[in-house]
């Protein structure tokens, strides 16, 4: 069983569209988080969720909102969708905040967004 | 804010050999993962260290609190340990900062 799932994996739209990406985990986890990895393969943190509270917001635009329908959920949407977006979106999660307590984040599949 | 600086951004060896992957980073922090991007994509979390070293089969990873430094080390290399090898650093309120990562090609 896959422990992190996002959906969908590739993902192709045109600027100004609106679109979610999904994810899902099913390891117990209290905290989940939002990681985007630009072209250069540089992964930065966008958001994170903990007992459905968000707790970090890295001046990420605010066409970006997580949206978490219960602690097993944290989905991402993003409108007015701009070339920029263009990038692979990791969702990961952990017991307590970025892997406190000595314990392990786990990282879902990501999702390739390409706008064009 | 914190500084990670990873060594070397690309390292190519032959099949058996002994890899090291540094790590530096500027300010104190509360803990250090090393991640394993495959080449598909997907990112494995291999280790968080708050101190000391701690081993996974042919992966070692070793921290120095007082230099600000981490190691990752791979004992006899294999092809499929090919990979992009990422630090990422957890210090104040914001979350983890992550290195360029090593981009690992290891050779039959």
């Amino acid at each position: 069983d896959t422990a992190v799932s996002q959906t969908p994996k590739y993902l192709v739209t045109q600027m100004g569209n609106d679109k979610s990406i999904k994810c899902e985990q099913n390891l117990g986890h209290d905290t989940m988080y939002w990681y985007k990895q630009d072209s250069k393969k540089f992964l930065k943190i966008m958001f994170s969720y903990n007992n459905k509270e968000l707790i970090i917001n890295e001046t990420v635009p605010n066409r970006f909102s997580p949206k978490s329908p219960d602690k097993a959920h944290l989905n991402l949407h993003i409108n007015s969708l701009e070339l920029g977006d263009s990038a692979v979106y990791f969702c990961a999660s952990s017991h307590g905040f970025q892997g406190l307590s000595g314990n392990t984040i786990y990282f879902g599949e990501g999702s390739w967004l390409t706008v064009v | 804010k914190n500084e990670v600086e990873q060594s070397p951004q690309n390292l190519t060896a032959q099949e058996g050999e002994f890899i090291t992957i540094n790590c530096s980073y500027s300010v104190g922090i509360s803990a250090l993962h090393w991640l394993q991007q495959h080449p598909g994509g997907g990112i494995v979390s291999l280790f968080m260290l708050s101190s000391g070293k701690k081993k996974h089969g042919r992966l070692i990873a070793t921290i120095n609190i007082q230099e600000k430094h981490s190691s990752l080390h791979i004992t006899a290399s294999h092809p499929r340990d090919s990979a992009v090898y990422i630090c990422a650093v957890r210090g104040g309120a914001d979350g983890l900062t992550f290195g360029k990562g090593t981009h690992l090609i290891i050779q039959p």
